[in-house]
Parts: structure tokens; C-alpha cells; sequence
């Protein structure tokens, strides 16, 4: 059985950094194409950034610069190292592997 | 960017009865490469059809996807309770991978 499970989320403060990790579990990791995808508190789905198995990765707009995308195949895990966050970046934060399975999101509240 | 339109924004129907729902792209989706999910409230998104029009694991055939170049279509032939959620379009052709803004389907 396929599984996500993101953790890492939580509060910080504006220009504050945080690292979101997604272990992944029921699948051969290293062959997959992974995303995160966010979420604003009562909004739509956003994009954040993809990472190929061979490494190629591409970012929204939004994000590009400030946040980076990583996995660790050896480990089966999926990571986002998030900086100079702003209020705006305040979402549910969800992995997915190429878009057919997803995990269940980890909450980052971007506050004062 | 590649930009998704979904109509209406929301749908009040009854169970039984057929829901379609639209995505109009701004420019032609490379590769067919267009997918609908469903998510109810708390959770998180479900595939429900990639490439255009074929149905992911276990999703039941009331569900079907048609459409081609920048017009795409969901329908949901007969509503069951469990249908009523917020559907989203996407395309994952082109980077950056954009959704549409959702449609509410309501009883």
C-alpha cells in the first residue's frame, strides 16, 4: 500500500525558515516523480514544486528562490526547506507522488 | 503559465441526477496531460481521471473525463451522497502545474 506522511509543518514567524519531510512507504521511491502541493486555509489547490527521479526539479513563481525541493532516495523521503517565509505561505502542505496518491498534509502557519 | 477556468463555481443538484462540470484552458494542454480530483472537506485531494478521460484505481465508471486542445469536461452520471464535494481541474503538462479555482457540487 502506498503512503505519504508529511511532518515538519507548524508556527514561525514572517522571514522564518522550516523543512517540511514527506516519508514515503509501499513503493519504489527512486523511480518516482514527487510534488508538493499547498493549500491556503479555505482556498484552492496551488502547485509549490515537482522533483524528477533523475533530479530535475521546477518551482511556482511563488516560491522560486525562497524554497527548495530535495529527496533522499536511500531514505525513501521527500523534503522542502522553506526560507524568508511570509504570511501568505500559511497553508496545508501536502506530497504527492505524481499526483495519484497523496498524504494527508502537514499544517505551516506563517504568524507573528 | 497555463491558466484553468472551471464553471459554475458551485452546482446544487440532487442525488440521481447528472452533474457535468467544465475547465477551459488558456492555451492547448500538452500531451492530454489534463487530471480531475475530488476533495471533501479535511482531506486531502483524490484522482479521480489523468490523461483526459481514464479513470484511476478504483474510481467507480459514473465518473468519466472527455475533452481535447483547451475544452475538458467532467461528468458524473448519477450523483450518489458521497459525490458532493469540491471537484478540481489540472493540467501537468507544462510547468508551472496549475489547477483551476475548483467547482462546489452541492445538494
Amino acid at each position: 500500500e502506498v503512503q505519504l506522511v508529511e511532518s515538519g509543518g507548524g508556527l514561525v514567524q514572517p522571514g522564518g525558515s522550516l523543512r517540511l519531510s514527506c516519508a514515503a512507504s509501499g513503493f519504489t521511491f527512486s523511480d518516482y516523480g514527487m510534488n508538493w502541493v499547498r493549500q491556503a486555509p479555505g482556498k484552492g489547490l496551488e502547485w509549490v514544486s515537482y522533483i524528477s527521479s533523475s533530479s530535475t526539479i521546477y518551482y511556482a513563481d511563488s516560491v522560486k528562490g525562497r524554497f527548495t525541493i530535495s529527496r533522499d532516495n536511500a531514505r525513501d523521503s521527500l523534503y522542502l526547506q522553506m526560507n524568508s517565509l511570509k504570511a501568505e505561505d500559511t497553508a496545508v502542505y501536502y506530497c504527492s507522488r505524481r499526483f495519484d496518491y497523496w498524504g494527508q498534509g502537514t499544517l505551516v502557519t506563517v504568524s507573528s | 503559465e497555463i491558466v484553468l477556468t472551471q464553471s459554475p463555481g458551485t452546482l446544487s443538484l440532487s442525488p440521481g441526477e447528472r452533474a457535468t462540470l467544465s475547465c477551459r484552458a488558456s492555451q492547448s494542454i500538452t500531451s492530454s496531460q489534463l487530471a480531475w480530483y475530488q476533495q471533501k472537506p479535511g482531506q486531502a485531494p483524490r484522482l479521480l481521471i489523468y490523461g483526459v478521460s481514464n479513470r484511476a484505481t478504483v474510481i467507480p465508471d459514473r465518473f468519466s473525463g472527455t475533452g481535447s486542445g483547451t475544452d475538458f469536461t467532467l461528468a458524473i452520471s448519477r450523483l450518489e451522497p458521497e459525490d458532493f464535494a469540491v471537484y478540481y481541474c489540472q493540467q501537468y503538462g507544462t510547468s508551472p502545474y496549475t489547477f483551476g479555482q475548483g467547482t462546489k457540487l452541492e445538494i
